[in-house]
């Protein structure tokens, strides 16, 4: 039931991109997207709803293809204060579930 | 409050003894998530409320775990008879939801800072 996230862990130089991906065996209604950095809660990036739908948040971005069943959150240029673990959230259709991805951390260096 | 508060931030309890973590959700929101967050992974939905109607327990893991919000603001999530494996961060979120919604689009959840418990 719980989301797969690719990759696990990923380290990059502060400029480079990256691209995390969310995989469900389930049909989804949404997906949501998380950071949560060490000791903290996760806080809310943006949420995707439509099949195809893609939203923008400052230099983060994300896709949905509802067909596949898959998000995939780009972070573009990425900044020190990128640094964290990300954390899909999806929603299925069929009844009142709601998961977390299995969790992608993510550190930025100088 | 501005956001949604956990307490306490800290509880370490012996084996076998009773705990009740509270979770102060932002004023006027619905819907409340209770999730468990074991070291190193993401978080585990417990337990789901709509106002005071408790819609969703499938994810609490034993009869030992008991949620309640009789006013449809303030939870509790209650412990009883805590093991080991039952050391965890505990997470509250409440989000705006709706008649029949989770997570909808413009309801965000908004997580508390949580609550880390620890069995020994």
């Amino acid at each position: 039931q719980q989301p797969v996230q690719s990759p696990q862990a990923v380290i990059l130089r502060e400029g480079e991109d990256a691209v995390i991906n969310c995989s469900s065996s389930k049909a989804l209604y949404s997906v949501h997207w998380y950071r949560q950095k060490h000791g903290e809660a996760p806080v809310f990036l943006m949420i995707l709803l439509k099949g195809g739908e893609q939203k923008g948040h400052e230099k983060i971005s994300a896709s949905f293809n509802e067909k596949k069943q898959q998000s995939s959150l780009y972070l573009t240029a990425s900044q020190l204060s990128y640094s964290g673990t990300y954390f899909c959230g999806t929603e299925v259709y069929t009844g009142n579930q709601f998961y977390f991805g299995t969790g992608t951390s993510l550190t930025v260096i100088p | 409050g501005a956001g949604v508060s956990q307490s306490p931030r800290y509880k370490v309890a012996k084996r076998g003894q009773d705990v009740a973590l509270r979770c102060d959700p932002i004023s006027g929101h619905v819907s409340l998530f209770w999730y468990q967050q074991a070291l190193g992974q993401g978080p585990e939905f417990l337990t789901y409320f709509q106002n005071e109607a408790q819609l969703d327990k499938s994810g609490l893991p034993s009869d030992r775990f008991f949620a309640e919000r009789p006013e449809g603001s303030v939870s509790t999530l209650k412990i009883q008879r805590t093991q080991q494996e039952d050391s965890a961060v505990y997470l509250c979120a409440s989000s705006l939801g709706g008649q029949g919604s989770r997570f909808r689009s413009g309801t965000e959840a908004f997580f508390g800072q949580g609550t880390r418990l620890t069995v020994v």
